[in-house]
């Protein structure tokens, strides 16, 4: 069975930085694309960054690039994700998702909140 | 970049069937997309993914009341005799070279 496992996230002020685990079990995690999705209170799904099966290839959306980075160490089956210079507005549940073409599997999530 | 509209809302009777729809942009109608189904409170759960040919693959476990369908730009996620646990919010998801998208949701009322 898969298990996508985050951890990580609290509160923490503007400015401030955090960085998010997601253990990831019952897969061979390498031959995995992995994605983080955050969804703010009363909001929509938005995907944030997408990491290839080797960790070579990252991509981010506009509202996080330069801020976050995406990262793997596949000896560990973890997915992290550094979070620099928060914001308010990247108060959020944060999901880290496995992709076999769309996401597949999702976490559990873990909640960010960023203030003061 | 492919951007995917969905209704913000939708309802049906108990026991009935309801069709959401997921529209594709131009330039991206023969995207693949994926539905998800997220109660609230709780983590989102995949359901299928669906190609513009109207072929699709469901998740472990995803009731057989649950399926998918085609027309064009247009991906559909039908939910036949209704039960008081679809009332959800659903999103479709597709992806280019380097970017996801999710839609904005559609919230479904179960009457």
């Amino acid at each position: 069975e898969v298990q996508l496992l985050e951890s990580g996230g609290g509160l923490v002020q503007p400015g401030g930085s955090l960085r998010l685990s997601c253990a990831a079990s019952g897969i061979t995690f390498s031959n995995y694309v992995m994605s983080w999705v955050r969804q703010a209170p009363g909001k929509g799904l938005e995907w944030i960054s997408v990491i290839s099966g080797s960790g070579d290839t990252t991509y981010y959306a506009a509202s996080v690039k330069g801020r976050f980075t995406i990262s793997r160490d596949n000896s560990k089956n973890s997915l992290y994700l550094q979070m620099n210079n928060l914001r308010a507005e990247d108060t959020a549940v944060y999901y880290c998702a496995k992709i076999v073409t769309t996401t597949d599997h999702w976490g559990q999530g873990t909640l960010v909140i960023v203030s003061s | 970049q492919p951007v995917l509209t969905q209704s913000s809302s939708a309802s049906a009777s108990l026991g009935s069937s309801v069709k959401l729809t997921c529209t594709l942009n131009s330039g991206h109608s023969n995207n693949i997309i994926a539905w998800h189904q997220q109660h609230p409170g709780k983590a989102p759960r995949y359901l299928m993914n669906l190609e513009g040919s109207g072929s699709y693959n469901k998740g472990s476990g995803v009731p057989d009341r649950f399926s998918g369908s085609s027309s064009g730009a247009d991906r559909y996620l039908t939910i036949s005799n209704l039960q008081s646990e679809d009332e959800a919010d659903y999103y479709c998801e597709t992806w280019d070279r380097n970017s996801r998208v999710f839609g904005g949701g559609t919230k479904l009322t179960v009457l």
